[in-house]
């Protein structure tokens, strides 16, 4: 049962060569985030969406793009993957419904992207 | 540029001994989270503190929060080898839109 499922869980791509990782949710969430995690260090937020508007976080790079075409998926494309790209990439979803909800934010399993 | 810092940023602990992680942080926030992550893993919710002075338990774990020192901490209580993670804390901003992560403590419980 699932909640946000995370496709592929491990990727392994060329310098440069375009890669897209995606996201489904079945929570019905309004807010659907990317994160970047390298070994052993803390999540890092790349960007999200709030319903269909994007928020990009300002030191996002450029390479790292996203789209949402519905509630339920989202992906991310990294157009000239790098080898400083390697990194877990989380997603999370969360249904923010007020300034006093707690507005968790659900994460999926991951993908571990390997740029060589 | 807000900042989050935990410490320790690794524990070795016996079983059955206690610990405290710290967080500490350098904006106002409205609200503060406690994740863990298993290695290779995806981060598990534990806690969300909304307010000042809220205190919330779960088995072995208590998370507690002061605004005013911009301090929240992870205590535990009687370890087991099953705690055994990474266990971040993240200031939450824009309603918790926004989660800004500490480095994260690494667990380690010894029989």
């Amino acid at each position: 049962d699932a909640m946000v499922i995370q496709n592929p869980r491990y990727q392994v791509t060329q310098f440069g060569k375009p890669v897209t990782l995606s996201c489904s949710q079945t929570l019905n969430h309004n807010v659907m985030y990317w994160y970047q995690q390298k070994s052993s260090q803390a999540p890092k937020l790349l960007f999200h969406y709030y319903d269909k508007d994007f928020n990009n976080e300002a030191d996002t790079p450029d390479n790292f793009q996203s789209r949402r075409p519905n509630t339920s998926f989202c992906f991310l494309d990294i157009r000239s993957p790098g080898l400083g790209d390697t990194a877990m990439y989380l997603c999370a979803t969360s249904r923010v419904a007020g300034d006093q909800a707690k507005n968790i934010q659900y994460f999926g399993a991951g993908t571990r992207l390997s740029v060589l | 540029e807000l900042k989050v810092e935990q410490n320790p940023l690794f524990l070795s602990m016996q079983e059955g001994k206690n610990y405290t992680i710290y967080c500490n942080y350098s904006t106002t926030s409205d609200r503060l989270y406690w994740y863990r992550q298993d290695p290779g893993k995806s981060l598990e919710s534990l806690f969300v503190l909304l307010s000042n002075g809220a205190v919330k338990q779960e088995g072995r774990l208590m998370a507690s929060l002061d605004t005013k020192a911009r301090l929240s901490t992870l205590h535990i209580t009687a370890a087991v080898h099953d705690l055994s993670a990474t266990y971040f804390c993240a200031v939450g901003l824009e309603y918790g839109n926004k989660l800004v992560f500490g480095a994260g403590t690494i667990l380690r419980v010894k029989s």
